[in-house]
């Protein structure tokens, strides 16, 4: 069974780096055909996607993210890694890491599977 | 990126009543579209990908449907463990974007 665990500081200071890092237990990260995404919800809100990183390295951020974000993949640890620079209290938001799966058959057919249980991450000084 | 909007924005119920959330996405879509189920402090819980199909051990109770713009999420007899927020979200192109959530609570 796969498992997906976030971790990293809960409170970060307004201009700071949030750093958050997502081991995957139970199937390797080096995997053909999964995409290991971050993704976030506010307070009460719905769920914004930020971006996802292959195992190569490839990497694919949300344009209304792209110039804060940065993400990253350690293939011996099973983990993956995101940065989000000059955070403000607007960042404030539960983090969850996902994989997204590909699954090819007539169409290309892509689904979030297994979710991180999600860490609270709050900007405040 | 594509918009996707759900309705109702909440909606209340009784137990073994039928229920149906829409959602249209603000281009063509072909069928590209899954449902999430998320329960108040958890992660979301895949129920429907493309559109229709539903994912290993989910209840026949939930079905999905609908291609193009507009698509329906159905529970067919409305259960007291089904209470929680709805999704959303396509996969026809990037950036992904999910609804803004339907929440179901029983009457």
């Amino acid at each position: 069974q796969v498992q997906l665990q976030e971790s990293g500081p809960g409170l970060v200071k307004p201009s700071q780096t949030l750093s958050l890092t997502c081991t995957v237990s139970g199937g390797s990260i080096r995997s053909d055909g999964y995409y290991w995404s971050w993704i976030r919800q506010h307070p009460g809100k719905g769920l914004e996607w930020i971006g996802y990183i292959y195992y190569s390295g490839s990497t694919y951020y949300n344009p209304s993210l792209k110039s804060r974000v940065t993400m990253s993949v350690d293939t011996s640890k099973n983990q993956f890694s995101l940065k989000l620079s000059s955070v403000t209290a607007a960042d404030t938001a539960v983090y969850y890491c996902a994989r997204e799966r590909l699954i090819v058959d007539t169409a290309m057919v892509f689904y979030f599977d297994y979710w991180g249980q999600g860490t609270l991450v709050t900007v405040s000084s | 990126d594509i918009q996707m909007t759900q309705s109702p924005s909440s909606l209340s119920a009784s137990v073994g009543d039928r229920v149906t959330i829409t959602c249209q996405a603000s281009q063509d879509i072909s069928n590209y579209l899954n449902w999430y189920q998320q329960k108040p402090g958890k992660a979301p819980k895949l129920l429907i990908y493309d559109a229709s199909n539903l994912e290993t051990g989910v209840p026949s109770r939930f079905s999905g449907s609908g291609s193009g713009t507009d698509f329906t999420f159905t529970i067919s007899s409305l259960q007291p463990e089904d209470i929680a927020t709805y999704y959303c979200q396509h996969y026809h192109n990037l950036p992904r974007t999910f609804g803004q959530g339907t929440r179901v609570e029983i009457k």
